[in-house]
């Protein structure tokens, strides 16, 4: 079993609707991160969290430490947001390396 | 303050020829991490390296793969003697602080080996 799973592995949805991406973890962590990747590109961070919840224009990604739980929303969803969705976790015992999630590739179809 | 620069963005290398990547971290960043992302996989850590020092490189498969982050120019992810294996993406993150409390990532290298 991975130590950072992601839910779901693949999603489609229609321009407008709500996305959320969930993200589930093992380990006891002291950060989680969320990232987009596009095809052939590069890996921008969306979001780097510890506790609660931060919103950046559409996006909005909250955290539950208690139930070690994540996820990632997006409002109002246009096809640019289609992508790979990664939650990534740094551990409290590995020091500075991230554990990395499968993604979630989204598809948004105007 | 141009971000994480990664060259080349694409490498071609016959099998059992030698790959060299290259990370340029971000101004005033020390620490450097290069992760590995294989066809239809995530992404798994490699090596994090400090100015001249390898911190953990719990990562790297034990042959054939090094790294360095020398106290003057980029960090090298060397791969000597690719084999098709290896053809994956290969990014590098970097961080002014340890514990890479922020994300910045460059755009990755992707090696294909023939």
């Amino acid at each position: 079993k991975n130590e950072v799973e992601q839910s779901p592995q693949n999603l489609t949805a229609q321009e407008g609707e709500f996305i959320t991406i969930n993200c589930s973890y093992s380990v006891g962590i002291s950060a989680l991160h969320w990232l987009q990747q596009h095809p052939g590109g590069g890996i921008v961070s969306l979001f780097m969290l510890s506790s609660g919840k931060k919103k950046h224009g559409r996006l909005i990604a909250t955290i539950n430490i208690q139930e070690k739980h994540s996820s990632l929303h997006i409002t109002a969803s246009h096809p640019r947001d289609s992508a790979v969705y990664i939650c990534a976790v740094r551990e409290e015992t590995s020091g500075s390396r991230l554990t990395f999630g499968e993604g979630t590739q989204l598809t948004v179809n105007p | 303050n141009a971000g994480v620069m990664q060259n080349p963005r694409h490498l071609v290398r016959r099998r059992g020829q030698e790959a060299r990547l290259r990370c340029s971290p971000m101004k005033g960043h020390s620490h450097v991490y290069w992760y590995r992302q294989l066809p239809e996989e995530g992404l798994k850590f490699m090596v994090y390296l400090q100015k001249e020092n390898i911190i953990d490189e719990s990562g790297m498969p034990k042959e054939r793969f090094s790294a360095e982050f020398p106290k003057e120019g980029p960090s090298i992810l060397r791969i000597q003697q690719v084999v098709r294996g290896d053809s994956a993406a290969y990014f590098c993150a970097s961080s002014p602080l340890p514990g890479h409390t922020e994300a910045f990532f460059g755009q990755g290298t992707r090696l294909t080996v023939v």
